[in-house]
């Protein structure tokens, strides 16, 4: 069974960093594209970031390009997130997912950023 | 970037009516590898969104076949055949053709 599990969300003031995690299991993680989404509160859901299977490419969403950083660590079936420079905007749950057919088939449930002073 | 439109925005239906929600995207979704990566999640209340349909009218596994997708170019529909209580939540389509991947605004489904 396909499982994705976020983690590291939490209050951060503006300007600060937080790393999420997505603990992957059930497949073959390092034959997949994955990706991160968001969804601000009560609001759709937005595309952040996509990683090819082993990292040599990375897209990133206009509006955290040069503050989030995707990778992955295959070895650690792993995905995270890194984010800087943290604005209010930044403010969602944040969704990892497996990516299959330029999207994604697999979600996790979701780890909240708040960022606010 | 691509805009994805969505309409309508809420949708209101009868149980055991059909639903029709469309989605038009500001430019053709076909890639260069000929295929159109149109995509359809549903969203239920306090949920993470599940993906229903891929490549416009590829239903996922365990999606019920009262779901089903058309469409091409820039004008996709999904379509409910008979609406059932549990299909109560919010619809988006999704394009994955075009670098930044997008998302309609989202359509509100719900029982009259």
């Amino acid at each position: 069974e396909v499982q994705l599990v976020e983690s590291g969300g939490g209050l951060v003031q503006p300007g600060g960093s937080l790393r999420l995690s997505c603990a992957a299991s059930g497949f073959t993680f390092s034959s997949y594209w994955m990706s991160w989404v968001r969804q601000a509160p009560g609001k759709g859901l937005e595309w952040v970031a996509t990683i090819k299977e082993d990292g040599s490419e990375r897209y990133y969403v206009d509006s955290v390009k040069g503050r989030f950083t995707i990778s992955r660590d295959n070895a650690k079936n792993s995905l995270y997130l890194q984010m800087n420079t943290l604005r209010a905007e930044d403010t969602a749950v944040y969704y990892c997912g497996r990516v299959v057919s330029h999207t994604n088939d697999y979600w996790g449930q979701g780890t909240l950023v708040t960022v606010s002073s | 970037d691509v805009v994805m439109t969505q309409s309508p925005l809420s949708l209101p239906v009868t149980l055991g009516q059909p639903a029709s929600i469309s989605c038009r995207s500001s430019q053709s979704l076909v890639h260069s590898d000929g295929n159109t990566y149109l995509n359809w999640f549903q969203q239920r209340p306090g949920q993470s969104p599940r993906r229903l349909i891929y490549k416009v009218s590829n239903r996922d596994s365990g999606v019920p076949d009262r779901f089903s997708g058309s469409g091409s170019g820039t004008d996709f529909t999904l379509k409910i055949s008979r609406v059932e209580a549990e299909d109560v939540g919010v619809y988006y389509c999704m394009q994955g053709t075009h670098w930044l991947w997008t998302f309609g605004q989202g359509t509100q489904v719900e029982i009259k």
